[in-house]
Formats: structure tokens, C-alpha cells, sequence
């Protein structure tokens, strides 16, 4: 049972234009989500966070949007550059139950931005 | 900052041998973890040390798997009698804190024969 959904395995995008990956999630338990980017051979970088009080966090180029009543977040990334391009996994955590330190992932989106 | 140091980066092994990792967290995060990551899947989540003390283990560490942290400092994960279905990444990260972003270090694919 996948409870971090990444429904699209590949987005591809022109450069100066929005990114927008989009993340669901099934467990309500959830309350801490992450967006993480990663090139090959190397591991994952984190990117920006956001907890279940707020839902919109911005950095720079990047901004995660939060609706807990659907159980979705995205990523929007403005403008986008070639140097975006990477696999970007959405992960989530819960602070309740003792469980605060394990992160759940999506199975990533691959994202490539064309010059 | 020196990153998380994951040794060595990729290891090539006989089905059947023992092998082991090291990890050397970012020097003042007191909380680390051990992923696994197979292709096509995002990080699957394997155990956490909380300085020396290992507070968990994932279903998905049988238990000829076994993980370390002496002192709180490095750990090391150590696979016996390695199979075939073992071959993955194998991602190591720290955290400081409790909802601080775990930092990840750049792996150990392993590889068996």
C-alpha cells in the first residue's frame, strides 16, 4: 500500500516556464512533507519543507502548496532551468505515534527542463 | 559543513559474502538513518539510531541485516549472506532534531553477482 503517490513518472517542461509536480497521500497521520531533488549517482538534496499549519511555503524559486483536505501537495517551480532537471521525490512523515523519523517517499517524477 | 560521507560508493560482491557500509553523519546531528532504494521506487526507510541507541527497525531488515553506532558517531549496516534481491542503494542521512530535514549522503550501490 503506497501511501506517498507520485502520479506522474516523467514531466517535461520548457525553460522560463512553471514546473508543477504533484504529490497525494493517503495516510491523515501524516503532518511534515518534503520535496527532495535528485541527480544521478548522487543522493537525494533536500529542497523545501512544509508542515500540516500552513499551506504554502515558499524559497526562492520554489513553492510547495499544501491542501490537507485532499491530501495533496505540489511543487511550482518559477522560472525553471535547465539545471532543474533531476528526479524530484515527495516524502512525509508523522509526528505522532513515535513515528516522527521515518520518511515515507513517492516513487519520484523525473523532471526535464529543454533550453 | 561536510555532508554526509557514505564508504564506499559502490561495492561488487558474490552471492552468499558478507559485506558493510560506513556512515559518517554531519558532525552535530544526533539522528541517523538507513534507506534502501531499488530502481524505479523512491528511499524505503530501514532503521534510525538516536545517538548510539537504535530506536527502530523496518520490517524490511531481515535479520541478516544488522546496523551500528557506536559512541552515537558513524554507524555501519552489515549485510550477511548476502542474495541477489539485496542488490540496491543503499542511502544513509542525519538530522539534528526531530522535523528538521534529513541531509542524505550519496550512497552505497551494491551489487551482487
Amino acid at each position: 500500500d503506497q501511501q506517498v503517490k507520485q502520479n506522474s513518472p516523467s514531466l517535461s517542461v520548457q525553460e522560463g516556464r512553471i514546473s508543477i509536480l504533484n504529490c497525494d497521500y493517503t495516510n491523515s497521520m501524516f503532518d511534515y512533507f518534503l520535496w527532495y531533488k535528485k541527480y544521478p549517482a548522487e543522493g537525494p538534496t533536500f529542497l523545501i519543507s512544509i508542515s500540516s499549519i500552513k499551506d504554502k511555503n515558499e524559497d526562492g524559486r520554489f513553492t510547495v502548496f499544501l491542501n490537507k483536505s485532499a491530501k495533496h501537495l505540489s511543487l511550482h517551480i518559477v522560472p525553471s532551468q535547465p539545471g532543474d532537471s533531476a528526479v524530484y521525490f515527495c516524502a512525509a512523515n508523522s509526528n505522532m505515534g513515535g513515528s516522527n523519523y521515518k520518511l515515507t517517499f513517492g516513487k519520484g517524477t523525473l523532471l526535464t527542463v529543454n533550453p | 559543513d561536510t555532508g554526509v560521507s557514505q564508504n564506499p560508493r559502490h561495492k561488487i560482491t558474490k552471492r552468499g559474502q558478507n559485506v558493510t557500509f560506513r556512515c559518517d553523519p554531519i558532525s552535530e546531528h544526533n539522528r541517523l538513518y538507513w534507506y534502501r532504494q531499488t530502481l524505479g521506487q523512491g528511499p524505503e526507510f530501514l532503521t534510525y539510531f538516536q545517538n548510539e541507541a537504535q530506536l527502530e527497525k523496518s520490517r524490511l531488515l531481515s535479520d541478516r541485516f544488522s546496523a551500528e553506532r557506536p559512541k552515537g558517531s558513524f554507524s555501519t549496516l552489515e549485510i550477511q549472506r548476502t542474495e541477489q534481491g539485496d542488490s540496491a542503494m543503499y542511502l544513509c542521512a542525519s538530522s539534528l532534531v526531530q522535523n528538521q530535514p534529513q541531509h542524505f549522503g550519496d550512497g552505497t550501490r551494491l551489487s551482487i553477482l
